[in-house]
């Protein structure tokens, strides 16, 4: 069964600390992606990675960064944490060409 | 600027009714739509998908219809349950780009007894 996991449920972070979300899939996808849902602007693409150490920036990567450093994990990286990144942070992977991506349980980024 | 516009922001429905979902788009270098389901507390899953040379797809009680002179496509959910009662995200892949997705905003339906 396919699975893509996320370290946290939910995670609060004070203003200006370093925070890592990361994601795993077992699935041997070449594609990863982090999207941010909010409620009224639906997922928004921040990054995706299409290989091992490749990516892209999506919609909104201000204010991000990621790593991939193994094709079954990708990592999102918020340098310096705002109170506007308070959000649900959504993980995805897809096999290369499929417009399937299968998504992990997200994580409930509090900034305070 | 949003690439998939979706509408309504939320839906509510009877028991037995039919649930319709629109999505429009500008962009053509799109190669395939497909509408995701998310449940509270779950990540979006995809639920069913068409591309731009067929103008319905159906599968069960889920239908797309596809209207690609008018760059509009719907969802249609015949017979409603209270287990449909979820947000709903349309989507359209970027031709040549493997499996990046623009989303629409979103549509909560409820389906009431």
């Amino acid at each position: 069964d396919v699975k893509v996991t996320q370290s946290s449920r939910y995670l609060v972070k004070r203003t200006g600390e370093k925070v890592f979300l990361e994601c795993v899939q077992d699935m041997d996808h070449e594609n990863m992606f982090w999207y941010r849902q909010d409620p009224g602007l639906g997922l928004r693409l921040i990054y995706f990675s299409y290989d091992v150490k490749m990516k892209e920036k999506g919609d909104i990567p201000e204010g991000y960064s990621v790593s991939r450093e193994k094709k079954e994990r990708f990592s999102l990286i918020l340098e310096s944490a705002s109170t506007n990144q308070t959000s649900m942070y959504l993980c995805a992977s897809a096999a290369g060409g499929s417009y399937e991506q299968y998504f992990g349980p997200g994580t409930r980024l509090t900034v305070t | 600027q949003q690439q998939v516009k979706q509408s309504p922001q939320s839906l509510i429905v009877q028991k037995g009714g039919i649930s319709i979902i629109n999505c429009a788009y500008e962009n053509t270098a799109f190669d395939y739509f497909p509408w995701y389901q998310q449940f509270p507390g779950k990540g979006p899953a995809l639920l069913i998908a068409i591309r731009p040379d067929v103008s319905e797809k159906k599968e069960g009680r889920f239908t797309i219809s596809f209207n690609k002179s008018a760059k509009q496509f719907s969802l249609h959910i015949m017979d409603s349950q209270p287990g449909d009662s979820a947000t709903y995200f349309c989507a359209a892949r970027y031709t040549g780009t493997a499996s990046k997705l623009t989303f629409g905003t979103g549509t909560r339906l409820q389906v009431t007894l």
